[in-house]
């Protein structure tokens, strides 16, 4: 089973900042990585599927990066807005999907 | 639009009675999985499909959990006799291929056992 760590568990940032978070994951038995964007009372909507070391994916203003050799992958986000306030799960896939607890992301206006 | 549905949204029982949870996966993925969200676990899955064939479903009490595909529009998930601690949303998700592939989620039904 994968222990999948994520950090900060929240943070709280002003409208115009850009932040990253951080997925931690043991780089044995690795097959994939998940990030998804959970707004409150929604379903989680996928951003990424990361698979191979060194990985770099984009969506907007949105970002990630993937170290399979040393366990972690990064969610970059330029410029945030309100409308970025979720919270983001990454999910390593190695034998089945184990999600972490999120990141919670809050951006005042 | 495809998207994943899921019946009912909200269920409110009393313990011991049987439920019965409901999704279509979009049509043409071949791969459906049942996850359950709480406040200690987070996000937890608890069985998973291919080709309406269950692949894993070691995150599932046995005992009083089971999961089909009776076709391949249809995944349902049942819980009897129902108890408190089950209480939480559940949500199924479809995709192409397997788990390296994106997952969509459905709205998840939120269940509550009394």
């Amino acid at each position: 089973i994968l222990n999948v760590e994520q950090s900060p568990q929240s943070l709280h940032v002003q409208e115009g900042d850009s932040t990253n978070f951080t997925c931690s994951f043991p780089s044995s038995n690795f097959y994939a990585l998940h990030w998804y964007r959970w707004e409150t009372a929604k379903s989680p909507e996928a951003l990424f599927v990361m698979t191979l070391n060194g990985d770099e994916k984009k969506k907007g203003r949105i970002s990630a990066t993937l170290n399979t050799k040393e366990g972690y992958s990064y969610l970059y986000i330029k410029g945030s807005q309100p409308e970025d306030s979720a919270t983001y799960l990454c999910a390593p896939l190695g034998g089945k999907l184990i999600f972490g607890q999120g990141t919670e992301l809050s951006v005042k206006p | 639009d495809a998207r994943v549905t899921q019946t009912p949204r909200h269920k409110v029982t009393e313990m011991g009675q049987e439920v019965t949870m409901r999704c279509q996966p979009i049509l043409g993925h071949n791969t459906v999985f049942w996850y359950r969200q709480t406040m200690m676990q987070g996000l937890e899955l608890l069985a998973y499909f291919r080709n309406r064939a269950p692949l894993d479903d070691s995150g599932m009490p046995k005992d009083r959990f089971s999961a089909e595909m009776p076709d391949a529009t249809l995944a349902t998930l049942k819980i009897q006799p129902s108890e408190p601690r089950d209480s939480a949303v559940y949500f199924c998700a479809s995709g192409l291929g397997d788990s390296q592939e994106t997952q969509y989620f459905g709205p998840g039904t939120r269940l509550l056992v009394l």
